[in-house]
């Protein structure tokens, strides 16, 4: 398997502008995970889905963060307007349930850089 | 609120030491602790604690999962340069995991 993989792995854009980060699961995996990591509040769990519906997205920021599953094997983590504070680099995981499992591989991440 | 406290912060060490790293928590609904090794791209799997598996081994590290006092540890014995990372700790409840802050460790030659 490959693995979880995330588009594009680096970003740099400026202020105001819309960015979109890609996910792809493992193949069979049930749940998806969205995270951010920054060196000041380490990494946090944004939103997660199962079986492609959103579960939990109490740690999404603000307004300006969605997030979109529309199949098993794609999800968008997107920010508009972005802002220098989204500075970071985002990660997407995925796990399979199995009774007391959580265990979630990570995608290589993609780091923001917003101007 | 639930919370992961890891010690120490950073660590800095000779290659052939044996390190202890430190994990707490507070949890309401535990199912499992896990640890996480991040280089300088994404965090992946060491171990998984839970229950009914307090104890586990992989060549020179290991960790143990104390229940009663919350804590787990990990050890890393006969340390080498590539052991030189971020470790971070989890706590698994339902489906989500709960970073704690992470423990820089770096391995000098």
């Amino acid at each position: 398997d490959a693995g979880v993989i995330q588009s594009p792995r680096h970003e740099v854009t400026e202020m105001g502008q819309e960015v979109t980060l890609r996910c792809k699961p493992i193949s069979g995996h049930d749940y998806l995970f969205w995270y951010r990591q920054t060196m000041m509040r380490g990494l946090e769990l944004l939103i997660y889905f199962n079986n492609n519906v959103p579960i939990d997205d109490s740690g999404m920021p603000e307004d300006r963060f969605s997030a979109k599953m529309p199949n098993a094997s794609f999800s968008t983590l997107k920010i508009q307007p972005s802002e220098p504070r989204d500075s970071a680099v985002y990660f997407c995981a995925s796990s399979m349930t199995s009774g007391v499992q959580n265990i979630q591989y990570f995608g290589a991440g993609t780091r923001l850089s917003v101007l | 609120e639930d919370k992961v406290v890891q010690s120490p912060l950073s660590l800095v060490v000779h290659e052939g030491d044996t390190v202890t790293l430190n994990c707490s928590y507070e949890v309401t609904n535990f199912r499992s602790l896990l640890w996480y090794k991040q280089e300088k791209k994404a965090p992946t799997f060491l171990f998984m604690l839970t229950s009914s598996g307090i104890e586990k081994k992989s060549g020179r590290l290991s960790s143990i999962l104390d229940k009663k006092e919350l804590f787990s540890i990990l050890n890393i014995t006969a340390t080498q340069t590539g052991d030189s990372a971020i470790y971070l700790c989890a706590y698994g409840s339902g489906s989500r995991l709960t970073f704690g802050e992470g423990t820089q460790l770096t391995v000098n030659p």
